[in-house]
């Protein structure tokens, strides 16, 4: 099993305020998704990256994957009330199964 | 709404009865999987179809545990002599043959007694 190792696996802060959570591993994956999730509900796809060093934004969400593949970082500008959620890294090991972190649980508080 | 839907959202059953889920993936996707996710864990992995082949059981399925896919669209979940370690999210996900985006339905909670 490869393991996905996020942190902080709690985070709160002030509306306005910057964020950065981290998704780790010590396996190279072919891809990997970022993943946002709201008490009793699916987890709501945000963004695949695929390439090594490939960056993708979504308005104020930045997203990278590592270099080697292996890790990735979400990145929040200007954090508002509404990105409060559990944000889930899940790697795809090539073999159609995706690997989940535990999820970085981001509260912004207004 | 062409999302993912499962069936039911809640399910409350008494340990040792036999509960059965349902998933609807998006339309055109070929690839089905379920996931279970407990409390403050990630998803895990349990089973895909391609199809209506079952190709792949994580060894988190044990033998109450047991999936199908019959004409290749919807899929069934069935536990059988449910245990109070069943507890958990019950979570589908379809995807297009060969696309790495799997896209989620709202998943079964499910209690046992």
């Amino acid at each position: 099993t490869q393991l996905l190792e996020q942190s902080p696996q709690f985070l709160s802060i002030q509306e306005g305020e910057n964020l950065t959570v981290y998704c780790n591993s010590s396996s190279v994956f072919s891809s990997l998704q970022w993943y946002r999730q709201e008490p009793g509900e699916g987890p709501v796809l945000l963004v695949t990256v695929v390439t090594g060093g490939e960056v993708k934004k979504l308005k104020r969400l930045t997203f990278q994957f590592g270099d080697a593949r292996k890790d990735s970082s979400l990145h929040i500008t200007a954090a508002q009330p509404g990105d409060t959620g559990l944000y889930l890294c899940a790697g795809d090991d090539g073999n159609n199964r995706l690997a989940f972190g535990k999820g970085n649980q981001v509260v912004v508080i207004p | 709404d062409t999302g993912v839907s499962q069936n039911p959202r809640h399910k409350i059953t008494k340990r040792g009865q036999n509960v059965t889920f349902r998933c609807d993936p998006i339309s055109e996707h070929n690839r089905l999987y379920w996931y279970r996710q407990t409390l403050g864990q990630g998803p895990e992995f349990l089973t895909y179809f391609q199809n209506e082949a079952q190709l792949e059981k994580s060894r988190l399925l044990s033998d109450r545990f047991s999936a199908e896919r019959p004409k290749g669209s919807f899929s069934t979940l069935e536990i059988q002599r449910t245990e109070q370690g069943d507890s958990a999210m019950y979570l589908c996900a379809s995807s297009l043959y060969r696309e790495n985006e799997q896209f989620f339905g709202p998943g079964t909670r499910l209690t046992v007694l």
